[in-house]
Formats: C-alpha cells, structure tokens, sequence
C-alpha cells in the first residue's frame, strides 16, 4: 500500500535560519510528489511538485526540493526561514490508481524571533 | 477566479442527523476528492471520483457517501452523524492524474 511518511511531527526555527522538512514515501513506481503548505484556519496551497527530470524542483516562497529516489524520499528546503513561514506542510503522493492523493501527517513549524 | 468551493463553511449536528456537504469546482478538471482532516492524521482521502461517472472508495469510507452530481460538483453525504465524524472536511479536485489538486477553503464540522 502506498504512503507517506513526515517523521518530524513539530519543528522550531529561529529566523532567518535554514529549514529541512522530511518526508519519505512508499510506491511501487516513481510518483508525483507534492509539498503543500497551510496556514491556520485555510486550505492547501501548493508549494512545488516533481514529476520528472530534475530531481531538484523550485518553489514558490523560496522553498526547494530533492528528490532522492534512492532513498524514497523528497525533502523541503528553505535556506533562510521567515516568520511568515510558520504553518502546516504537508507531504504528498500522486498515485495512477483513480488519480489518488496520498498525504502524510504533516509538520508543523513554528518561527521565533 | 472561484476554484473549489465548499458549503456550509461551519457546521454543528447532533448524533444522528444527517447532512450534506458540498462541492463544486470550476476548472473542469476531471477528478474530485473528499479529505477529512484531523489533528495528528493528516489528510484522509474519504472518497474520490476519478471522473464524471465513477466514485470510489479512500482510506476511510464507513459512514459516508458521496455523489458525483456533475463534471463540477462532488458532494459528501453523513446519513446518521457520529462524534467521531466531528473533523474538517476538504474537497479538491485535479485536472488527470499527476496535476497538482487544488483544495477548497474547508468545511469545519461539530458532531455534539
């Protein structure tokens, strides 16, 4: 069965700090892979997604991407953190079976001064 | 641009009622997807329809349907509504397999 792993469950950073999200994934093939970021009380906004070729995608907000396939994983970056950056990230697989989405619990980070 | 919309945006029951959720989506996209989402699990796929037509089961189906109404609307059904349905509800939808799912703004939902 597919699924999603994201091991860190709470993570601090001070501003202006580098930030890495994990997450780590299980499918029989190469899935689509999302990262998606929600603050309080919103939906899901996309932050990047690799389909295919270069296993270093870019984000919107200054976030970055690698996909290991060696390692199922594809963690998030971001080299310097903001304080605006403080929310819920969410890990996700695209699976072919009926265009599924297979998420993983979630980190959620806090940003302090 | 409206994108996922979802009503009502709040929502309290008592055990046993019933109630529907909506959703509609104005992209055209083919495939529309029912999440609940609650502290510590994540987003659950409940149900999800492929395409116009066809609907079929997530990871946690038990005590819901679902009708995929329209190419644009998908919506969630709680027949006899339990505490434990008591979570926030998200729809989204995608264009075919491997886009990104664009996700409404939520329905936050009370079971007392």
């Amino acid at each position: 069965a597919q699924s999603v792993t994201q091991p860190d469950i709470h993570i601090t950073v001070s501003e202006g700090a580098s930030l890495e999200l994990r997450c780590n994934y299980s499918y029989g093939a190469t899935p689509y892979l999302f990262w998606y970021v929600q603050s309080p009380g919103q939906g899901l906004q996309l932050l990047l997604k690799y389909f295919s070729g270069d296993t270093l995608v870019q984000g919107i907000k200054g976030f970055e991407a690698e996909f290991k396939r060696s390692q199922s994983s594809f963690n998030l970056r971001k080299p310097s953190v903001h304080w605006s950056d403080a929310a819920e990230y969410f890990c996700a697989v695209g699976v072919n079976t009926g265009n599924q989405f297979y998420f993983g619990t979630g980190t959620s980070l806090t940003v302090i001064p | 641009n409206a994108g996922v919309t979802q009503t009502p945006k709040f929502q309290v029951l008592k055990t046993g009622q019933s109630m529907t959720l909506q959703c509609a989506q104005d992209m055209n996209h083919n495939s529309m997807y029912w999440y609940r989402q609650d502290p510590g699990m994540g987003l659950r796929l409940i149900y999800y329809s492929a395409s116009e037509g066809t609907t079929d089961k997530g990871e946690v189906p038990n005590g819901y349907n679902v009708s995929r109404l329209n190419k644009r609307e998908f919506s969630l059904r709680l027949e006899s509504a339990a505490p434990s349905q008591t979570s926030v509800y998200f729809c989204a939808s995608t264009r075919e397999w491997g886009t990104e799912a664009f996700f409404g703004q939520g329905t936050r939902l009370t079971v007392v």
